[in-house]
């Protein structure tokens, strides 16, 4: 089974650009969550989709957007990059039905955004 | 509001020695706890779970961790360390039945050999 794939895996920006970064979950799983990760803030969950709706979001600004199709893949959105934006972003899939109490998450390898 | 604190930022061992990672949480309900393992340039592995029952919990790669009520801790460990165990290690916490994590800063584990 393949495991959760995220394209792409690097990415340079300059300030005020937007971006948009995406996330294909494990055949059959229909929750897709993201998480950003910075040396000085740590993991921070941004938002969680399930069946194409959002289920549960994060302190993050507005310009943290996300959505997911009927497939289950997601993208989500970094409109007006900050400095700050630059981190690895994780995004994890699930079966999405128990939650994470009895559902395991998978993590993708990542996505590096870079902003100069 | 729900935390999870790791202690130690950096633990150094040597191959072959035991391994403990602590692990403090604040939840006001009955924690969903979760230790995950991130290698250089990947992404998080699910190390171990606990929701209820046995407190002392098996996972992969020979690791266990103890869920203590009393202490608020699930402290992680290794009887002996391996090489490739060099990673950084984060503890979590899980809402009731969302799939949001609220993860602790980490721990890096070096192991010389």
């Amino acid at each position: 089974k393949a495991g959760v794939t995220q394209t792409p895996r690097y990415l340079i920006k300059t300030r005020g650009q937007q971006v948009t970064l995406s996330c294909s979950p494990i055949s059959g799983h229909r929750s897709v969550s993201w998480y950003q990760q910075t040396p000085g803030q740590g993991l921070q969950f941004l938002f969680e989709y399930f069946s194409e709706t959002q289920r549960n979001k994060g302190n993050f600004p507005g310009r943290f957007s996300g959505r997911q199709f009927s497939n289950s893949r997601s993208e989500m959105n970094v409109s007006t990059l900050e400095l700050g934006d630059s981190a690895l972003y994780l995004c994890a899939s699930s079966p999405g039905v128990g939650g994470a109490s009895t559902d395991t998450q998978y993590f993708g390898p990542g996505t590096r955004l870079t902003v100069l | 509001a729900q935390s999870v604190t790791q202690p130690d930022i950096h633990i150094t061992v040597s191959e072959g020695a035991s391994l403990e990672l602590r692990c403090n949480y604040s939840y006001g309900a009955t924690p969903y706890l979760f230790w995950y393992v991130q290698s250089p340039g990947q992404g998080l592995q699910l190390l171990l779970k606990y929701f209820s029952g046995d407190t002392l919990v098996q996972g992969i790669k020979g690791f266990e961790a103890e869920f203590k009520r009393s202490q608020s801790s699930f402290n992680l460990r290794k009887p002996s360390v391996h090489w490739s165990d060099a990673a950084e290690y984060f503890c979590a916490v899980s809402l009731l039945r969302t799939d949001k994590l609220i993860f602790g800063t980490g721990t890096r584990l070096q192991v010389f050999p």
